[in-house]
């Protein structure tokens, strides 16, 4: 069965700090791949996503990932924090074998940025 | 102009109660999902309609009955409400890249179920 891993569970940062949150699934064929963020309260957003062509993707409010196929990651990278970033963060991939689309989330990461 | 929507947002209820949730998506989607986050933010995924038809129906209790009377329209209603139902239940919508869309989901505000 498709599984998502996410290892950070907490991640506290000062503002400023890089963030780096991991990313791990289990499935052997073609994925897509996205990272979505839940602010206090909301809905998810799409932060960004990976489809195919280039694996370092650029996503919205200056956050990127890389898909490395060979390690089945796909790990959340921003080069400084903000307070606003706040929030929780959840990894998720779309396995289709049989042209069903199934979204798997991971068990997301909390982030809190200290001002 | 709210792409995803869910009514109620909040519902507070008694056990052994039926409750209803409707979701409503104006992106032209053929394929709706519902979801159930826990108190732990653990993001489940419940039922999954493509063109009104039931493609994903996970490990739920049979108290969970979705229905589709559109593509547009993903409802869901509880029967027997139990303690454990507590959640925030997200509805979803999704079009392949195959059949002309994004592919990703697009989400409601959720709807928050309290059962006391």
């Amino acid at each position: 069965a498709q599984s998502v891993s996410q290892h950070n569970h907490h991640v506290i940062l000062s503002e400023a700090a890089s963030l780096e949150l991991g990313c791990n699934y289990s499935y052997g064929g073609t994925v897509n791949l996205f990272w979505y963020v839940q602010y206090p309260g909301q809905h998810l957003q799409l932060l960004l996503k990976y489809f195919s062509g280039d694996p370092l993707v650029k996503g919205i409010k200056g956050f990127e990932a890389e898909f490395i196929k060979s390690k089945f990651s796909f790990n959340l990278r921003k080069p400084s924090v903000q307070w606003s970033d706040t929030a929780e963060y959840f990894c998720a991939v779309n396995a289709h074998p049989s042209g069903t689309y199934k979204y798997i989330f991971g068990t997301g990461t909390r982030l809190k940025v200290l001002a | 102009d709210t792409a995803v929507s869910q009514t109620p947002k909040y519902l507070v209820t008694q056990m052994g109660n039926d409750k209803s949730i409707k979701c409503e998506q104006n992106l032209g989607h053929d394929t709706m999902y519902w979801y159930k986050q826990d108190s732990k933010k653990f993001l489940k995924i419940m039922f999954s309609y493509n063109n009104k038809e039931l493609i994903i129906n996970e490990t739920v209790p049979n108290r969970f009955s979705p229905k589709s009377p559109d593509k547009a329209h993903l409802n869901l209603h509880i029967n027997s409400l139990e303690l454990g139902d507590s959640a925030v239940y997200f509805c979803a919508s999704s079009q392949g890249p195959g059949t002309g869309g994004t592919g990703e989901l697009f989400f409601g505000e959720g709807s928050r179920l309290t059962v006391l």
